[in-house]
Parts: C-alpha cells; sequence; structure tokens
C-alpha cells in the first residue's frame, strides 16, 4: 500500500494567517491527490481534488498544489470557520489518507 | 446529488461480525464506486475497501484482507461492508463514500457507529 505523511500534526494559527500543510506520498502519484476537510462530528468534506482543483462550492481561500510525490494545501487567510482537521487521500492505488492535520486556534 | 444512508449504530461482542448497509439514491448506482472508511475515536481516517458495483469487483487494504467483505445490491441500491471476528480495537465510526480516482471522494454517508464491547 502507499504510505502517506502529513506535516504538521497539529497546527496553532491566528484568523488571518496563512497556513500550508504538506502531504508526502511513499511513491509516486502522479496528481492523485486530494485533500478533506474534517469537524467533530461530521463527515469528510472534500475541499480539493487532482492535487490543485479546487471542489465547487469550496471558498477560494483553499489553493492546492505539487505532483508527483510531494503535495501542499495553502489556506490564504484562515476564517474561524476554518479551524478544522486536515487530511490528504491518494486516489492512485485504491486510496490511503495521511494522518491527519489538527489546525488549532492560536 | 447522490445521497448515501447508512444503517444505525451496533453493539458487538468481541468475536461476532457486523454488517453495515449504505443505500445510495440520485445518480446511477452501478456506475459509482462505493468506499469504506471508518474512524477510530480520537483517531485518523481508514480506507478500508471499495467496490464497483457494475463490475461487482471489490478491493480491500491489506490490513483489512481476510477479515472485510464488501458486496453491492444492484436492485436495491446498497452497499455492504461485513466485519467479522471483531476486536475491541475494531470499535469505530464506519462511512460509506462515492467518488472517483481522478475526482476524489465527494460524497459520504452519515456514518455508522460500531462499539465492539463484552
Amino acid at each position: 500500500d502507499i504510505q502517506m505523511t502529513q506535516s504538521p500534526s497539529s497546527l496553532s494559527a491566528s484568523v488571518g494567517d496563512r497556513v500550508t500543510i504538506t502531504c508526502r506520498a511513499s511513491q509516486s502519484i502522479s496528481s492523485y491527490l486530494n485533500w478533506y476537510q474534517q469537524k467533530p462530528g461530521k463527515a469528510p468534506k472534500l475541499l480539493i481534488y487532482a492535487a490543485s482543483s479546487l471542489q465547487s462550492g469550496v471558498p477560494s481561500r483553499f489553493s492546492g498544489s505539487g505532483s508527483g510525490t510531494d503535495f501542499t494545501l495553502t489556506i490564504s487567510s484562515l476564517q474561524p470557520e476554518d479551524f478544522a482537521t486536515y487530511y490528504c487521500q491518494q486516489s492512485y492505488s485504491w486510496n490511503t489518507f495521511g494522518q491527519g492535520t489538527k489546525l488549532e486556534i492560536k | 446529488q447522490v445521497q448515501l444512508v447508512q444503517s444505525g449504530a451496533e453493539v458487538k461482542k468481541p468475536g461476532s461480525s457486523v454488517k453495515v448497509s449504505c443505500k445510495a439514491s440520485g445518480g446511477t448506482f452501478s456506475s459509482y464506486t462505493i468506499s469504506w472508511v471508518r474512524q477510530a475515536p480520537g483517531q485518523g481516517l481508514e480506507w478500508m475497501g471499495r467496490i464497483i458495483p457494475i463490475l461487482g469487483i471489490a478491493n480491500y487494504a491489506q490490513k483489512f484482507q481476510g477479515r472485510v467483505t464488501i458486496t453491492a445490491d444492484k436492485s436495491t441500491s446498497t452497499a455492504y461492508m461485513e466485519l467479522s471476528s471483531l476486536r475491541s480495537e475494531d470499535t469505530a465510526v464506519y462511512y460509506c463514500a462515492s467518488g472517483t480516482a481522478a475526482a476524489g471522494t465527494n460524497y459520504w454517508g452519515q456514518g455508522t457507529l460500531v462499539t465492539v464491547s463484552s
């Protein structure tokens, strides 16, 4: 199975900050990388697919980049509703999720 | 718009099995890929396997091989996930979800809590 490693595992930031989360695959996955946001007690929500495509209805402050093995999720200006846990997922060979990044209010 | 509705919470004894259902509406069921993802309390997301109903083919994560069976009934647009030889570590919320490799997993069920306890 392809392993996905996210960093950091947790992050404290303030409203208005720019934050970046990284995800590394154990082998090349081309652009088959997706990002999800999850809030407590809720199902994950798709934010970015194919590494850099914004899912319909997701605010433009979210962006993704990368290909091959290294990927990033960037939130350009944090809003109060963005404090949540974020997961990357590879869909190149079946699926694997990263371990998650908990974004907390500083 | 695809909607996925899962069966209700379950409490099971260690060593037993559980079968969770996921009924789909909207779109064309046979053309979906239905995946099962679980989340233990306070932990991350864990992909268990998937099925393509039109092909009837299921694939499983190595960790769950031999213990999980994913099936689909095209006549009722329902997918099932059965996990056997349950142990306390299998206590988790189990989600069904639908999407594609190229466009991510866009549709999620509401989740089913499975508690394994003696």
